[in-house]
């Protein structure tokens, strides 16, 4: 059973718009959670992370919000831009098991010029 | 530059035909990881390494093996491959124990028919 839930496999969005990903999890314990954004015929890249102690994290154009109640983490771009496009995996992680990444099944976002 | 280096990148083989995805680091990182990624299933981790000499099981094993005989090395091995492990197959490493974000290669896409 997967642990970690990406329950939208693609998503398109304008450029200038925002972009809104989703993550959903099951395991409570996890206290640490991350992004990662893959190209094409390349390996993931990280992109951006949150601990449990927070609800929120940005950086530039990336934020991340986390609402532990109802085990979600969510990913905003704005503005999004066709550079953008790519598919972005949720992962999450808990120290008390050597801080080994779960990860969600993954997000294609293709943003239009 | 810093990175994780795999090869060969793309591979097709038979069933039965022993193989090894050679994968290395250069940051001198102790933690390694070998994860395969299939449509839905996002990444899901195979083995890994806390340091040399020192390997355990992720939480899809069955049918690899590895070894790490050299902190920069962690070579994934298939003796005997069967279709089911046709897939796209990325190393990781990061610093140690207490961290949480991984370097991915590039990917090595392997075809078992």
């Amino acid at each position: 059973d997967q642990q970690v839930k990406q329950n939208s496999p693609s998503l398109s969005v304008q450029e200038g718009r925002i972009s809104i990903l989703n993550c959903d999890y099951t395991n409570s314990m996890f206290d640490y959670f991350l992004w990662y954004k893959k190209y094409p015929a390349e390996g993931p890249t990280f992109l951006i992370s949150i601990s449990s102690i927070k609800d929120k994290n940005e950086d530039g154009r990336f934020t991340v919000f986390l609402n532990k109640s109802a085990k979600h983490l969510s990913l905003h771009i704005v503005p999004s831009q066709p550079g953008d496009s790519a598919v972005y995996f949720c992962a999450a992680s808990r120290k008390a098991a050597g801080n080994k990444l779960t990860f969600g099944g993954g997000t294609r976002v293709l943003v239009k010029p | 530059e810093a990175q994780v280096t795999q090869n060969p990148r793309y591979l097709i083989t038979v069933t039965g035909k022993k193989l090894t995805v050679t994968c290395s680091q250069n940051m001198n990182h102790e933690y390694m990881s070998w994860y395969r990624q299939d449509p839905g299933l996002g990444l899901r981790q195979i083995y890994y390494s806390m340091n040399v000499e020192v390997t355990d099981k992720g939480d899809v094993p069955e049918g690899y093996k590895v070894s790490r005989k050299e902190k920069r090395n962690f070579p994934l091995i298939l003796e005997s491959p069967s279709p089911n492990q046709t897939s796209l197959y990325f190393c990781a490493s990061r610093l140690g124990a207490g961290g949480y974000e991984q370097y991915f290669g590039p990917g090595t896409r392997l075809t078992v028919t």
